[in-house]
């Protein structure tokens, strides 16, 4: 069974940094992309960027380029999603999900992880 | 970028209805759109892939149509389940982009 596990709920305050994961199971993790969308409150779906563990090629989105950092360990089967310092502007749930290399597309997600970012 | 823009917003339905949401490109895509449900505190999930593939598991009142840059989503029968948010999502020269969302609501 294909799963996408990301980690817990965070609660930081401006300018703290934050690396979030996100743990592929149940398939070659390094024969598909993992990609990152964020969701602000009450809002829709924003494409932030994506990573292709196999090879680590990575593409951001022209709106999220410098504001975050997404990796991979392969070994471990795992993606990260991380900021340098946080804003208020970056409370929102952040889903990872499983890029498919022929449809383009996003065929499985992660539950998601809420980050709250409060003074 | 490549912008997407799905009409209407918000559209409200009755259960056995038939609903269409639309889908629009700035350029050209070819095929590569696929189509996402959402249900409150929920993530996303696939339902139709290169704009009108279905999705494994996914029920055959959902339908996709369309290329370059005009789509569309279809719901034959609106049932009780569908009623939730749906986007588009395209994809072109690796970059990846979703609409900004169709609520389909009880009438």
């Amino acid at each position: 069974e294909v799963q996408l596990v990301q980690s817990g709920a965070e609660v930081k305050k401006p300018g703290e940094s934050l690396k979030i994961s996100c743990k592929g199971s149940g398939y070659s993790f390094t024969s598909y992309w993992i990609g990152w969308v964020r969701q602000m409150p009450g809002k829709g779906l924003e494409w932030m960027g994506i990573i292709y563990p196999g090879d680590s090629d990575t593409r951001y989105s022209p709106s999220f380029q410098g504001q975050v950092t997404i990796s991979a360990d392969k070994s471990i089967s795992t993606a990260y999603l991380q900021w340098s310092s946080l804003k208020a502007s970056d409370t929102a749930m952040y889903y990872c999900a499983r890029g498919r290399k022929v449809q383009r597309d996003f065929d499985y997600w992660g539950q998601g992880t809420l980050v709250t970012v409060s003074s | 970028d490549i912008q997407m823009t799905q009409s209407p917003s918000t559209l409200s339905a009755s259960v056995g209805d038939r609903v269409t949401i639309t889908c629009r490109a700035s350029q050209s895509i070819s095929s590569w759109l696929a189509w996402y449900q959402q249900k409150p505190g929920k993530a996303p999930k696939l339902l139709i892939y290169k704009a009108s593939s279905l999705e494994s598991g996914v029920p055959s009142r959902f339908s996709g149509s369309g290329s370059g840059t005009e789509f569309t989503l279809t719901i034959s029968s609106l049932q009780p389940d569908d009623f939730a948010t749906y986007y588009c999502q395209q994809y072109n020269s690796y970059t990846w982009t979703f609409g900004q969302g169709t609520k389909v609501e009880i009438k």
